[in-house]
């Protein structure tokens, strides 16, 4: 079946604008993870959803960062305000149903912020 | 806090050789240990991951890892590389209830021929 799905796999933006990005899990799969990695770093927790809410966003930066699954299945990224500093693969993942259970990755969406 | 550390940023191995990959935790109390191997654009492909019982850990692409609980340690090993196996390699832990996933900084192989 289809893997993780993540669109745009390329966004480049100028400082100050707003942009989206978007995961579409594995079928059926309850929890989605939003991770971001820099470059020669590993990927940081940004979010975990489990159905449609968010169970933890202890990793989300900064209140320009905000995240939605309103039906439970895809999700959408959403930044506010970007800075130079935003500027990393930004990483999704989906598992059956969380707990210790395999996450599943996508391809990311590198962003880049001019 | 909860941090996982790769030692080894880069490492260069032969066809045909051996190959550890380290990994050490600090948690408090045993998490469950993953190792995720990264080639480029590609995504995240999970490897094998411990939760508990046998401390040797088979996994995928002939790789195996040992959880060493006295040393906090979970290294991944080969015993004969592969050119494809050039990539990066990425150790996470989790905390099973919490879910999200603590990666490493990650060690880059290279193959040579």
């Amino acid at each position: 079946g289809a893997g993780v799905s993540q669109t745009p796999s390329n966004k480049v933006t100028e400082k100050g604008k707003y942009v989206e990005l978007r995961c579409d899990p594995i079928s059926g799969h309850t929890a989605l993870y939003w991770y971001r990695q820099s470059l020669g770093q590993g990927p940081e927790f940004l979010i975990y959803f489990q159905g449609t809410g968010a169970a933890d966003d202890s990793g989300l930066p900064n209140d320009r960062f905000f995240a939605v699954r309103p039906e439970g299945s895809v999700s959408t990224l959403k930044i506010q305000r970007t800075e130079r500093g935003d500027s990393a693969m930004y990483l999704c993942a989906s598992s059956l149903n969380g707990g210790g259970n395999e996450q599943f990755f996508g391809p990311g969406t590198r962003l880049t912020v001019l | 806090a909860q941090s996982v550390t790769q030692p080894d940023i880069h490492i260069t191995v032969s066809e045909g050789a051996s190959l550890e990959l380290r990994c050490n935790y600090s948690y408090g109390a045993t998490p469950y240990l993953f190792w995720y191997v990264q080639s480029p654009g590609q995504g995240l492909q999970l490897l094998l991951k411990y939760f508990s019982g046998d401390t040797l850990v088979q996994g995928i692409k002939g790789f195996e890892a040992e959880f060493k609980r006295s040393q906090s340690s979970f290294n991944l090993r080969k015993p004969s590389v592969h050119w494809s196996d050039a990539a990066e390699y990425f150790c996470a832990a989790s905390t099973g209830t919490a879910s999200k996933l603590t990666f490493g900084t990650g060690t880059r192989l290279q193959v040579t021929l």
